[in-house]
């Protein structure tokens, strides 16, 4: 199994750009997560899938990031416009069941820089 | 404050020495997970912990529950350079959604050869 696929695994753009990120679960399993990593904030979710549908979009930080997960092997994240303030890295997992006791698992993770 | 707060944030330690981890919880912990990053890359699984007192083991590392303390440590033996990265535990506070994860800091640790 490839594992969790996410692209591009880094992205460089301007403030007020348009930015999708997307991310290639493990074939098979029915959540997908998409998190936040920062040296000020640490590991933060921002929003869960199960199968295909959103769960918890709490921890979107404001009406500027939108998810959709169009089928079950597809999701994107979006940023738009973007802010300086949004240069993370953008973590996407997925687990099967998502009970406790079945692990998740991560993708290498987007580094965004926005200038 | 955080939810969950790891001790300490950084740790350097000479090859071949134990050393801990901890990780604390100011809510009821349903499900503890500990992961592994090395710097630039995604997180890789390490272990779970569900019930209270329960202890698992993997290869040189270990990992306890204390459900009372709202706790868990994780402990590595005669570490080893390959052990360097960043240590997090995610945990299921208050049991009132399936997967959702809230993180610690992280610890980051060193081990000088």
């Amino acid at each position: 199994d490839a594992g969790v696929i996410q692209s591009p695994r880094h992205e460089v753009t301007e403030m007020g750009q348009e930015v999708t990120l997307r991310c290639k679960p493990i074939s098979g399993h029915d959540y997908l997560f998409w998190y936040r990593q920062t040296m000020m904030r640490g590991l933060e979710l921002l929003i869960y899938f199960n199968n295909n549908v959103p769960i918890d979009d709490s921890g979107m930080p404001e009406d500027r990031f939108s998810a959709k997960m169009p089928n079950a092997s597809f999701s994107t994240l979006k940023i738009q416009p973007s802010e300086p303030r949004d240069s993370a890295v953008y973590f996407c997992a997925s687990s099967s069941q998502g009970v406790p006791g079945l692990e998740q698992f991560f993708g290498p993770g987007t580094r965004l820089t926005v200038l | 404050s955080q939810e969950l707060e790891q001790s300490p944030q950084s740790l350097i330690v000479q090859e071949g020495k134990n050393l801990t981890i901890n990780c604390t919880s100011s809510k009821t912990l349903y499900g503890l997970y500990w992961y592994k990053q090395k710097y630039g890359e995604g997180l890789i699984f390490l272990m779970m912990l569900q019930k209270g007192g329960e202890e698992k083991s993997h290869e040189k590392i270990t990992a306890k529950l204390d459900e009372k303390k709202q706790q868990s440590s994780l402990h590595i033996t005669a570490s080893q350079p390959s052990h360097a990265g960043i240590y997090l535990c995610g945990a299921d506070i208050g049991g009132t959604s399936y997967g959702k994860l809230t993180f610690g800091q992280g610890t980051i640790l060193t081990v000088h050869p």
